[in-house]
């Protein structure tokens, strides 16, 4: 069984740029999230979506951050216009179901912003 | 507020010895889903095992083994026979309707 995956590994960009990521989860997996994991600090998640809907994105600064799973398989999160406090690894999850189900996670995108 | 609390930021162990890992965890609901996850320098995050709350039984998975007090709010792991293998982050996790972590426990493996 693949994995949960995401591209790219690393990304090196200027503040006031945009980056986006993508993620493809494990197949069959309803529920799909993305975590912001600051060096040094456990993951914060961003946002969770059941199929292509949104459940949570209270911790989702909004202003700068989006996302989308518009067929409610890949997703890609996007920053416009990133700042210094954003570079982190952001880390895709996904779950069978939504609820306290085992979270699968990919190996992350390392984001660096200059 | 659901919090997750981790108090040892660094540990070590001995190739083949035990070591136990804390996480205390606050909720004021009663159902909810306890987690370890290892995240080795790769930083591919792993599972390593889960509690129920509503289960009595302590979970097990091989060299794994959790310590479950409800009462006290205390979820910790502990690894026998430590393997070089087990040396990364550990993160504690709680979910109740969302998945909150720790700041996890730096666990070095020492030959």
């Amino acid at each position: 069984e693949a994995g949960v995956a995401q591209s790219p590994r690393y990304k090196i960009i200027e503040k006031r740029q945009s980056v986006a990521f993508w993620c493809n989860p494990i197949s069959g997996h309803a529920t799909l999230y993305w975590y912001q994991q600051i060096l040094g600090q456990g993951p914060k998640l961003l946002i969770q979506f059941q199929n292509n809907g949104v459940v949570d994105d209270s911790q989702l600064p909004k202003d700068r951050f989006s996302a989308e799973r518009l067929k409610g398989v890949d997703s890609t999160l996007k920053i416009q216009p990133a700042k210094l406090e954003d570079s982190a690894v952001y880390l895709c999850a996904s779950s069978l179901v939504q609820g306290p189900d085992t979270q699968y996670f990919g190996p992350g995108t390392r984001l660096t912003v200059l | 507020a659901q919090t997750v609390t981790q108090s040892q930021p660094e540990m070590s162990v001995q190739e083949a010895e035990t070591v136990t890992l804390s996480c205390t965890y606050d909720t004021s609901e009663n159902n909810y889903y306890l987690f370890w996850y290892k995240q080795p320098p790769s930083r591919q995050m792993i599972l390593v095992i889960r509690q129920e709350a509503y289960k009595q039984q302590n979970a097990t998975e091989n060299r794994f083994s959790v310590n479950f007090q409800k009462a006290a709010k205390s979820f910790s792991l502990k690894i026998s026979d430590s393997q070089l293998g087990d040396t990364a982050m550990y993160f504690c996790a709680f979910i109740q309707s969302q998945f909150y972590f720790g700041t996890g426990t730096s666990l070095t493996v020492i030959p």
